[in-house]
């Protein structure tokens, strides 16, 4: 069974804080993703990484930068947390061989007052 | 304007009964289209997937549905179980953008005794 985990699942920061998601997977996929999802709005992708090192911005990278420095970790970083970042932080993998499989971690809630 | 719109936003079904979620999409070029099912304070899992050439998948009581001619997808869930309580999320991916999968805003089912 593939498994994606991320840090924390709750995390309380204030206002300018560095904050920092971990995520790691075990199952050597290439291909890594961090959403926030938001009541009504569903899933955005923030950026996403198809290698080490190699990094692209997603639909809502602003306010957001990412680290992929070993295969099976993808950090997202918040330089200064600010309160409308306050969600919920999914972090997946992706299968791409056979067919393509998003496998996503149990998710970080963070509030930021 | 988003892609996947799902329907309806939220319902509220008896134990035992039958349900049907809508999933329309306009991504193109169409790749492949996925059913979700993420618990509360959970991740993402995946319960179908469907190519082009694919009009019915079923996992147990889930059975997605697929016209790729009217780009209309479908969930229907059978003799519900309070198990089923849930948001179930369609995700459309195109064939010359994996990395940057479509999601709906989901539908939240509640299943009452």
């Amino acid at each position: 069974d593939v498994k994606v985990t991320q840090s924390s699942r709750y995390l309380v920061k204030r206002t300018g804080e560095k904050v920092f998601l971990e995520c790691v997977q075990d199952m050597d996929h290439e291909n890594m993703f961090w959403y926030r999802q938001d009541p009504g709005l569903g899933l955005r992708l923030i950026y996403f990484s198809y290698d080490v090192k190699m990094k692209e911005k997603g639909d809502i990278p602003e306010g957001y930068s990412v680290s992929r420095e070993k295969k099976e970790r993808f950090s997202l970083i918040l330089e200064s947390a600010s309160t409308n970042q306050t969600s919920m932080y999914l972090c997946a993998s992706l299968k791409t061989s056979p067919g393509f499989t998003q496998y996503f971690g149990p998710g970080t809630r963070l509030l930021v007052l | 304007k988003n892609q996947v719109e799902q329907s309806p936003q939220s319902l509220i079904i008896l134990e035992g009964k039958n349900c049907t979620l809508q999933c329309n999409y306009t991504v193109s070029p169409f790749s492949n289209l996925r059913w979700y099912k993420q618990d509360t304070g959970r991740g993402p899992v995946s319960l179908t997937i469907m190519t082009f050439s694919e009009n019915t998948k079923s996992n147990g009581r889930y059975t997605a549905t697929l016209d790729a001619d009217t780009k209309q997808s479908s969930l229907h869930i059978t003799a519900s179980q309070l198990s089923d309580s849930a948001s179930y999320i369609c995700v459309v991916s195109a064939t010359d953008s994996w990395g940057k999968l479509q999601f709906g805003a989901g539908t939240q089912v509640v299943v009452t005794p």
